[in-house]
């Protein structure tokens, strides 16, 4: 069972390029999110989807751009690299019943430099 | 809005050492209240979860009481490993905004915690 993974695990960046980290879950679970992890900062919600074709707008949704056409992946885009996105990018899915959303379970992440 | 706070790191304690990681919250209502643990070059993963007032969520020998009176979710463990060392975050989710809708499971978490237990 793979759960969650993210590719890549690595990535340098230079200002203005664009690139996709992709994200895919094998748990049938219909919430996805991503987040992002910088030094010293706790996790902050980029954008987040509760099915195919359904997305929106977390805390800090600037600068990227998301889609969800199947239930498994949810790729996050980022248009336009700048430094302020030099981060630890994290994807995580979860079932729902409902409308209650249960545990969250987080991919290992992507350690995104741009420069 | 909602926030989490927590202690001051990094942490660095003996084998069988006690540990305490402070969380503090803000949100209106009763949020469910969560400790994930982040191993190095890991992922989050969840480590304990309590989802109303007085309950004490606990796994692996850690602990944590939501304690509503305080808006405190201080995790616990009576005697550290060196393989608990990791970085702790506590989180929150918040109820929805409205009766009948939901928070779609949005986490707010703190800002981490490392902790480093030396033999």
């Amino acid at each position: 069972n793979a759960g969650v993974t993210q590719t890549p695990k690595f990535r340098i960046l230079k200002i203005g390029q664009s690139m996709t980290l992709q994200c895919t879950q094998d748990m049938n679970h219909n919430y996805m999110y991503w987040y992002r992890q910088d030094p010293g900062m706790g996790l902050k919600l980029i954008y987040y989807s509760v099915g195919a074709g359904i997305t929106d707008k977390g805390e800090v949704p600037n600068g990227y751009n998301v889609s969800r056409s199947t239930t498994e992946d949810f790729p996050l885009r980022l248009e336009l690299a700048a430094p302020s996105q030099t981060s630890v990018y994290f994807c995580a899915s979860s079932s729902q019943r409902g409308g209650v959303s249960y545990e969250q379970y987080f991919g290992p992440g992507t350690r995104l430099t741009v420069t | 809005g909602n926030s989490v706070t927590q202690m001051e790191g990094p942490v660095t304690l003996s084998e069988e050492a006690f540990l305490t990681i402070n969380c503090t919250y803000t949100a209106t209502g009763y949020p469910s209240l969560f400790w994930y643990v982040q191993y190095p070059g890991e992922g989050l993963q969840l480590l304990l979860k309590a989802t109303k007032a007085d309950d004490k969520g606990s796994n692996k020998g850690f602990e944590a009481t939501y304690r509503k009176e305080t808006t405190s979710f201080h995790l616990e463990k009576g005697s550290v490993q060196v393989s608990d060392s990791a970085v702790y975050f506590c989180a929150l989710r918040a109820l929805p905004s409205r009766a009948g809708g939901t928070s779609y499971g949005k986490l707010t978490f703190g800002q981490g915690t490392i902790l480093t237990v030396h033999p």
